[in-house]
């Protein structure tokens, strides 16, 4: 079984500023992927970024990167020069080789941005 | 290209009447999942279907829950008799296929809201 934790129930950010939010995760899989993903008030789902498990080197899509601590079984999302149109519910999810298709969610992260 | 589509976005029903939700997986994606989401319970996925045939149902919650994937293009989750404790948001994912590698895209989601 897989766990997904999102600690910050809540975070917020002034428009331009960076900001990183927390993710851990527990399994007993050697192949996973983990993904974050943002749910805006539109309710659509979309993917942010995603990280193999086996690579080392951290994802990045454009302003948004990851801190993949692998031995911590920690999953970090920093945004940066944040924009208004980030703010939405974040969520962290893992998925690994043997649960075929089901990704595991966290609680997820309300990200608040001013202007 | 066209996203995962679901209808309705909304749907309000009274207690005991049968529900059905409609799901258009990605043109090409052979595996598509159905997921809830509640405050309670957060993202939960329900059932997923591999080239059509249902792979794991161990996430719906009761018998009155059912799902089909007729063919590759169709998908439907009925209710019935639905109750207000069904009341969510349902989303339909689908992805080209159910290792860790294949990342889920998601449709909109449709309201459900039981009287």
């Amino acid at each position: 079984a897989q766990t997904v934790t999102q600690s910050q129930p809540e975070m917020s950010v002034q428009e331009a500023e960076t900001v990183t939010l927390s993710c851990t995760y527990d399994t007993s899989e050697s192949d996973y992927y983990l993904f974050w993903y943002k749910q805006p008030p539109s309710r659509q789902m979309i993917l942010v970024i995603r990280q193999e498990a086996y690579k080392q080197q951290n994802a990045t899509e454009n302003r948004f990167s990851v801190n993949f601590q692998k031995a911590a079984k920690s999953f970090s999302l920093k945004i940066s020069d944040s924009q208004l149109g980030d703010a939405a519910m974040y969520f962290c999810a893992c998925r690994s080789g043997t649960s075929y298709g089901k990704l595991t969610f966290g609680q997820g992260t309300i990200l608040t941005v001013h202007p | 290209d066209a996203g995962v589509i679901q209808s309705p976005r909304h749907e309000v029903t009274e207690m005991g009447q049968e529900v059905t939700l409609r799901c258009k997986p990605i043109s090409g994606h052979n595996s598509l999942f159905w997921y809830r989401q509640t405050m309670m319970r957060g993202l939960e996925l329900l059932i997923y279907f591999n080239n059509n045939v249902p792979i794991d149902d161990s996430g719906m919650p009761e018998d009155r829950f059912s799902a089909k994937m007729p063919n590759a293009s169709f998908s439907t989750l009925k209710i019935q008799p639905s109750e207000p404790r069904d009341s969510a948001v349902y989303f339909c994912a689908s992805s080209w296929g159910v290792t860790s590698t294949d990342t889920q895209y998601f449709g909109p989601g449709t309201r459900l809201t039981v009287l």
